[in-house]
């Protein structure tokens, strides 16, 4: 089955404390995306990559850093994570850019 | 700011009926796609349409596109129950890079 799974799901935590969120897909696409989602504002995308090795940011790059060492995976990194990064997060991918994204579940990030 | 932006922010009408959303957006675009979200959860992917298409239709769904004004709308006709969502138009700017831009999204209730 095509997925694109994250983990984890849901997270407390507190400020400063380095976190990752994991997105891996299993359709090989070169494609992959963070977004982040909150009220009255829709998603904005973080950063995304076009294939290993190769990313970019998005609109909202500030305070997240990501990689791509396998055209698998596509982990987010909050190296000091701060109260206004509570949100939910989306990784999704797809086969190339510009084409139908599929999307995990998300994950929602709580930072007191 | 958001290159997409849906109209109205909010949708409530009696199963049965047509329900149509806009999407606006600011600069060329390489297509615009439409996408599905239930309750917080991921998005799924409605319809693609290109910069040079005016219509499409895909089962109850007609996304037209209007590249002069700048602008897409979402009919969904005969509307259902399950159909309540909140609904994201998707542009893939055609101005360098490779960014998708989703507007903040139309929830649209239908009441059984």
């Amino acid at each position: 089955e095509a997925q694109v799974t994250q983990n984890p799901r849901y997270l407390i935590t507190v400020t400063g404390k380095k976190l990752t969120v994991t997105c891996s897909q299993n359709m090989n696409h070169e494609y992959m995306s963070w977004y982040r989602q909150d009220p009255g504002l829709g998603l904005r995308q973080i950063y995304y990559s076009m294939n290993v090795e190769v990313t970019d940011k998005g609109d909202v790059p500030e305070g997240y850093k990501v990689s791509r060492k396998e055209k698998r995976n596509f982990p987010l990194i909050l190296e000091s994570p701060s109260p206004n990064q509570t949100s939910l997060y989306f990784c999704a991918s797809s086969d190339r850019a510009n084409q139908p994204q599929h999307f995990g579940d998300g994950t929602r990030l709580s930072i007191l | 700011s958001q290159q997409g932006e849906e109209d109205p922010q909010a949708l409530s009408i009696q199963e049965g009926e047509n329900a149509t959303m806009n999407c606006s957006y600011k600069t060329s675009i390489n297509n615009l796609q439409w996408y599905r979200q239930n309750s917080g959860r991921g998005l799924v992917h409605l319809i693609l349409i290109r910069s040079n298409e005016r219509e499409k239709h895909s089962g109850r769904l007609r996304v037209t596109l209007d590249t002069s004004k700048k602008s897409s709308s979402l009919l969904i006709t005969a509307s259902r129950a399950a159909d309540t969502a909140s609904y994201f138009c998707a542009t893939a700017p055609n101005t360098g890079g490779f960014k998708t831009i989703f507007g903040a999204g139309t929830r649209l209730f239908v009441k059984a």
